[in-house]
């Protein structure tokens, strides 16, 4: 049974840099074709995709966000952590991690329930 | 940067109904094309990936079609827990993920 949990602060501060720690379960990111990525929605808004890191260490980022994001994993401790710097109070969202296996074209077939981010002074 | 612009935006139809949902790439994705479901306070759940293939678990009613730019995701028959918001997000190059499609009780 595959389960993720976002986890980190609730309120930063503009300027501030997230750091926001993705812990799973019931895989393994050393797996060939194994991926974690991250993606935001504002409140009431859509789904913007992040940024996600496979099996291999590759990684990729929303050309709009790259220069703000990094994305890494400890595959000892279930672990993908992204980091965002320059916080505004646009950057308010729940943020999700999901997983996606290599047959899946893709497709994030597991998610996490997500943490609420608030930016605000 | 591929966009992904999906049509309509909002609709609303009645339990029974068959509604179909667009959703089109700037550039051709070949068939790197999925849909998720999502509903208030709920992470998205994954209903089909590769353009038509159907998710485990997920309802028969629920199918996709479509290669290169264009894509369709149709419900056969609407029922009640098929009220939600629907995205399509494109694998091909990054990811990216269309606006939503609103899908209400009429």
């Amino acid at each position: 049974q595959i389960t993720l949990k976002e986890s980190g602060p609730t309120l930063v501060k503009p300027t501030q840099t997230l750091t926001l720690t993705c812990t799973f379960s019931g895989f393994s990111l050393s797996t060939s074709g194994v991926s974690v990525g991250w993606i935001r929605q504002p409140p009431g808004k859509a789904l913007e995709w992040l940024a996600l890191i496979y099996w291999d260490d590759d990684k990729r980022y929303s050309p709009s966000l790259k220069s703000r994001l990094t994305i890494t994993k400890d595959t000892s401790k279930n672990q993908v952590v992204l980091t965002m710097t320059n916080m505004d109070p646009v950057d308010t969202a729940t943020y999700y991690c999901a997983h996606t296996a290599g047959i899946l074209n893709g497709a994030m077939d597991h998610w996490g329930q997500g943490t609420l981010v608030i930016v605000s002074s | 940067d591929i966009q992904m612009t999906q049509s309509p935006s909002s609709l609303s139809a009645s339990v029974g109904d068959r509604v179909t949902i667009t959703c089109r790439a700037s550039q051709s994705i070949s068939s790197s094309l999925n849909w998720y479901q999502q509903k208030p306070g709920r992470a998205p759940k994954l209903l089909i990936f590769a353009a038509s293939s159907l998710q485990s678990g997920v309802p028969s009613r629920f199918s996709g079609s479509g290669s290169g730019t264009d894509f369709t995701l149709t419900i056969s028959s609407l029922q009640p827990e098929d009220f939600a918001t629907y995205y399509c997000q494109q694998s091909y190059s990054m990811r990216t993920f269309g606006q939503g499609t609103k899908v209400e009780i009429k």
